[in-house]
């Protein structure tokens, strides 16, 4: 247990449906994070929430919509995704300082199958 | 693009040998951080080191940056079974320290 709490584990959805994902950080920082990992492929960043910026990753397509409520919770919603986009999606967080001091805490990963 | 690239892509070494992993980046960094990966789980934070910094050591693990070649190198010394997983170097970039860019990671796999 990281501190980062990821849930659901596994997630199996097909083409039409609408689910989300969700992480929650008891580390008390002040940004999170999700990174997408294919097989085979470098992760991706997908999304940044910090007290600083919120960073999107323009390539990302829009059936991925990130929600962050307040600085402990990430979601994730998806909607009419496909096939590729079967992963493993992670959520990070960090304590944004100083700046060079920005170290992630992983959560477990969610597993996306989409059919 | 990618940011990171890591060096060699998979390598397989006896145990007590020491393994040695590369990584390469492009654009000018805060930092540069290697994580760790046991298959199919969360990546935890091995060590940091800054970009004004040129070696840093953590028990077994030895890192060493050169900025002028845009490179960095793992180093652990004494392998065991345990080491066994996925290791990737990311970079904080300069430009704004909340994209923390990730390479494609070398798979390291310890033989008894």
């Amino acid at each position: 247990e990281t501190g980062v709490t990821q849930t659901p584990r596994h997630l199996v959805m097909g083409m039409t449906n609408k689910k989300s994902l969700k992480c929650e950080q008891h580390l008390g920082h002040n940004a999170m994070y999700w990174y997408k990992q294919s097989a085979k492929k470098p992760l991706e960043l997908m999304f940044v929430y910090s007290l600083e910026e919120r960073v999107e990753n323009n390539s990302v397509p829009s059936r991925f919509s990130p929600e962050c409520p307040n600085s402990s919770h990430l979601f994730l919603h998806l909607h009419t995704l496909q096939p590729e986009d079967s992963a493993l999606y992670l959520c990070a967080s960090s304590s944004q300082g100083a700046k060079g001091a920005n170290v992630l805490t992983f959560g477990a990963g969610s597993r996306l199958t989409v059919l | 693009s990618q940011q990171g690239e890591e060096d060699p892509q998979a390598l397989s070494i006896q145990e007590g040998e020491n393994a040695t992993m590369n990584c390469s980046y492009k654009t000018s960094i805060n930092n540069l951080q290697w994580y760790r990966q046991n298959s199919g789980r969360g990546l935890v934070h091995l060590i940091l080191i800054r970009s004004n910094e040129r070696e840093k050591h953590s028990g077994r693990l030895r890192v060493t940056l050169d900025t002028s070649k845009k490179s960095s190198s793992l180093l652990i010394t004494a392998s065991r079974a345990a080491d066994t997983a996925s290791y990737f170097c990311a970079t904080a970039l300069y430009s704004s320290a909340s994209k923390i860019i990730f390479g494609s990671g070398t798979r390291l796999s310890i033989r008894p």
